[in-house]
């Protein structure tokens, strides 16, 4: 089944304790991407990779680090969360090409004390 | 940067009444307009997509509308069901290229009563 892997579903953690979300996809799509939710605000796109090796900040960077070393994979780093990095996240990836269709995670609801 | 307001932010309806969301975009350049839905628990799931060549367009009971000239674009359902409550979010690609990204609006509340 084509799908975009998200774990963990749900994260309780402490400021400044080192945290990796994982994204997984198995669609062989180039672009990657992180998103975060809250509310009235919509999603808000935090980083993006067009491909292997090639990434780029999205609109809400800060305190976030992304890496795609495989095609498949594209996890996020948050090196020292603090409470407003309490949000809903979501992966996403589509293909490179015309086709602007996004493909949706599950979501991670982090809780940050 | 992009700017992409929707509105309502809640919307409820009777079963069998019609539900429309509006959205507004800034960039003059986007050129695609897509509504995701978000149904609880799940990540956003693509239902319809518009391109700036086209007026209109139709799935069964959901339909887009985009004016170029007012830069907005309107998600219609008709004929609502218990199953179309969910949140919706309208996007457009500011920059109008196909590989850029997608700003997102705020979001959409949408409860169908039974």
């Amino acid at each position: 089944e084509a799908q975009v892997t998200q774990n963990p579903r749900y994260l309780i953690t402490v400021t400044g304790k080192k945290l990796t979300v994982t994204c997984s996809q198995n669609m062989n799509h180039e672009y990657m991407s992180w998103y975060r939710q809250d509310p009235g605000l919509g999603l808000r796109q935090i980083y993006y990779s067009m491909n292997v090796e090639v990434t780029d900040k999205g609109d809400v960077p800060e305190g976030y680090k992304v890496s795609r070393k495989e095609k498949r994979n594209f996890p996020l780093i948050l090196e020292s969360p603090s409470p407003n990095q309490t949000s809903l996240y979501f992966c996403a990836s589509r293909t490179g090409d015309a086709s602007q269709k996004l493909f949706f995670g599950s979501g991670t609801q982090l809780s940050v004390l | 940067g992009e700017n992409v307001e929707q509105h309502p932010s809640t919307l409820s309806v009777q079963e069998g009444d019609s539900a429309v969301i509006k959205c507004t975009y800034s960039d003059s350049a986007s050129n695609y307009f897509p509504w995701y839905k978000q149904e609880l628990g799940k990540g956003p799931q693509l239902i319809i997509d518009i391109r700036s060549n086209v007026g209109e367009k139709k799935d069964q009971r959901i339909a887009v509308t985009l004016n170029k000239t007012a830069k907005h674009f309107s998600l219609h359902i008709t004929e609502t069901q218990p199953e179309d409550s969910a949140v919706y979010f309208c996007a457009d690609n500011a920059g109008g290229t196909s590989y850029g990204k997608l700003t997102f609006g705020q979001g959409t509340i949408l409860t169908v009563h039974p």
